[in-house]
């Protein structure tokens, strides 16, 4: 079974500095993997996502991330944090049969001014 | 995403009482979902919906059913409501199953 594993609960950076999510995933085939976030009291937001295309995705608000089939791992960038890039993150994955989206535990971000 | 939208946005309600939730997307995509959001779990899949009267179950369906008589609106329903059913609830829907879905705002759900 496909599974996501968000390696941090809680990430603080300052703004202005470089912002790094981490996500693992496990799949038996070639995922599809995508990034959403979520700001306090909002429903989801797709960033960017991964369909077996470039394996360097560009998203939305500057995020991007890489797909490493290696290490099977898909980690979130950004060069310079904001401070309305504070929300939750969730890494997700496709699972095998592709009708649905498995999520992990989410990383809540904190940019301190 | 401002296709999507769910009512009540917010509900408290009493153990042992039926709820009902609404989902209503404007957009036609044929995929909608229902899932429950609680702390340290992210986003858990409750039913689904591949068409019209077409559902199936996620990974915690239990004491969950859902309709789904038209394109645009799923139904998640509790029949007898109970505490571990407070969470916040999410729909989200999307053309092509396994692909980026669009979720609405969301519905807090307090059991008493």
């Amino acid at each position: 079974a496909q599974s996501v594993t968000q390696l941090d609960s809680h990430v603080s950076v300052s703004e202005g500095t470089p912002v790094l999510l981490r996500c693992n995933y496990s799949s038996s085939y070639s995922p599809s993997l995508f990034w959403y976030v979520q700001h306090p009291n909002k429903g989801l937001q797709l960033l960017l996502k991964y369909t077996s295309a470039a394996t360097l995705v560009k998203g939305i608000n500057g995020f991007e991330a890489e797909f490493k089939k290696s290490e099977t791992s898909f980690h979130l960038t950004k060069p310079s944090a904001h401070m309305s890039d504070a929300a939750e993150y969730f890494c997700v994955v496709s699972d095998r049969g592709g009708n649905k989206l498995v999520f992990g535990a989410g990383t809540i971000l904190r940019v301190k001014s | 995403d401002a296709g999507i939208t769910q009512s009540p946005r917010h509900k408290v309600t009493e153990t042992g009482t039926p709820v009902t939730l609404r989902c209503h997307q404007t957009e036609n995509h044929r995929y909608m979902y229902w899932y429950r959001q609680d702390p340290g779990h992210g986003l858990r899949l409750i039913h689904y919906s591949y068409g019209v009267k077409d559902t199936d179950k996620g990974e915690v369906s239990d004491g969950y059913s859902v309709s789904r008589s038209k394109t645009e609106d799923f139904l998640l329903t509790l029949e007898s409501a109970t505490s571990s059913q407070t969470s916040v609830y999410f729909c989200a829907a999307g053309p092509v199953p396994g692909h980026e879905q669009f979720f609405g705002p969301g519905t807090r759900l307090t059991v008493l």
